[in-house]
């Protein structure tokens, strides 16, 4: 599965940072764009989620998709050391023989140090 | 929220021998469940998709018989690691998605992960 490409880091900052994490895909049949953080040895969580092209704001979280250049950003401000975790980004196609499928980018590692 | 259960979270077993993971969705019918391999520092590779009552959809290079899927209700999905070998030693995770919601939302099991000797 290489419709997703997420540069792996690994991501070292420093408590307060903002931190920009970011995929590119190559399926315009996308349409929902998922971000998922996974703490060590744990499966992965839903961390949100935006609709088509645009930004979306969940308190210290801001998902934001370009489908022009398909290009899928997650930015973290005020980073915390309790964000330390494994981001992955997730495109889904939602629509036909593989609704409900995601395609899960290489996921980003970020360490947030105090 | 909404849980997934998978069971058991850790296993080893001797080389050629089967192992069966459950995925039970706890609070709602999952009527679809995929299941997913994650290598280490990798990122998940979707393996199957299951429909309840219907046969499982495998990706491409995923060796159908190796890999056992049944989804025989709409809460309880099983993966069959047949004749395991040390090469299949991974974290398995399973997901579920109930009625016909087209947030994509998925819920995630803790994973399992398979030790073969």
């Amino acid at each position: 599965q290489k419709e997703v490409e997420q540069d792996p880091g690994p991501l070292s900052v420093p408590e307060g940072a903002i931190v920009s994490l970011n995929c590119t895909y190559s399926n315009s049949a996308f349409q929902y764009f998922m971000w998922y953080r996974q703490y060590s040895r744990k499966g992965p969580e839903l961390l949100m989620y935006t609709y088509s092209s645009g930004n979306k704001e969940d308190g210290r979280f801001t998902a934001q998709v370009d489908k022009s250049s398909k290009y899928i950003s997650l930015f973290i401000r005020d980073s915390q050391p309790s964000d330390s975790a494994t981001y992955l980004c997730a495109p889904l196609v939602i629509r036909g023989s593989t609704l409900g499928r995601l395609y899960f980018g290489r996921g980003t590692q970020l360490t947030v140090w105090p | 929220g909404a849980v997934v259960s998978q069971h058991p979270s850790r296993v080893i077993c001797k080389s050629g021998t089967s192992v069966k993971i459950e995925c039970r969705s706890l609070d709602f019918q999952a009527t679809t469940m995929f299941w997913y391999r994650q290598f280490p520092k990798k990122s998940l590779m979707l393996m199957a998709t299951s429909n309840e009552g219907s046969k499982a959809t495998y990706e491409q290079g995923v060796e159908k018989d190796k890999f056992l899927i049944n989804h025989a209700s709409l809460t309880l999905s099983t993966l069959t690691v047949t004749s395991a070998h040390p090469e299949d030693s991974s974290f398995y995770i399973c997901s579920a998605r109930g009625g016909v919601s087209n947030t994509g939302e998925l819920f995630f099991g803790e994973g399992s992960r398979l030790t073969v000797l």
